[in-house]
């Protein structure tokens, strides 16, 4: 079927430190691929993504490279700031018919100064 | 464009009784879709909309759920007889079409007591 898998946290990272978040997928043919991102008390904002193989996504800092041959959609950031702290989301849609975005079970990144 | 608002931001209610959630898409997109979200995990799909169809459900969504866009705008979600296993975070987006990012609004935290 259809779904998301991510790395289970939570994640706690210093200031400066390398990130990794873990996404894989399962789907037929080719979905696109997205990571939100989730503030204390807030809804979830589009942080970056990929619609075909290949592809990368960035913003403010973050990449993720949409990988077939993988079905990954690993997200990184090469310098973490206590300001990334937050829960992302690795989600997807479909490559065809009417089922909507389908979203991981989220992981949560805390940044210690 | 505001972005996609959601009304009321906190809903307290007392189990049994009835509430009601408002939905403001952004004004361009046919879009609209209605996520749950529980305390540690991803948004799960409930229902969603094309202008005025509702077109597809989730099982999640029992018969106390009912969901309408009319004139295919704004949206509301309705929950009879509240259970305290309703309390969660509702959550709204829009987008333009299929395949393409859709947007979140901030959503409703519903507590049933």
């Amino acid at each position: 079927g259809n779904s998301v898998t991510q790395m289970e946290g939570p994640v706690t990272l210093s200031e400066e430190a390398f990130l990794t978040i873990n996404c894989t997928y399962t789907a037929t043919g080719y979905p696109s691929l997205f990571w939100y991102v989730q503030y204390p008390g807030e809804g979830l904002q589009l942080l970056l993504k990929a619609t075909k193989a290949d592809d990368k996504g960035s913003n403010k800092g973050f990449e993720a490279t949409y990988r077939k041959e993988t079905t990954s959609f690993h997200l990184e950031k090469g310098s973490v700031q206590v300001s990334d702290s937050a829960v992302y989301f690795c989600a997807r849609w479909p490559s065809s018919g009417n089922t909507p975005l389908v979203f991981g079970k989220g992981t949560r990144l805390s940044v210690i100064a | 464009d505001t972005g996609v608002s959601q009304d009321p931001r906190h809903k307290i209610t007392k189990r049994g009784q009835n509430v009601t959630f408002r939905c403001d898409p952004i004004s361009e997109h046919n879009r609209l879709y209605w996520y749950r979200q529980t305390l540690g995990q991803g948004p799960e799909f409930l229902t969603y909309f094309q202008n005025e169809a509702q077109l597809e459900k989730s099982r999640l969504l029992s018969d106390r759920f009912s969901a309408e866009r009319p004139k295919g705008s704004f949206s509301t979600l309705e929950i009879q007889r509240t259970e305290q296993g309703d309390s969660a975070m509702y959550l709204c987006a829009s987008s333009w079409d299929t395949n393409t990012e859709a947007f979140f609004g901030q959503g409703t935290r519903l507590t049933v007591v």
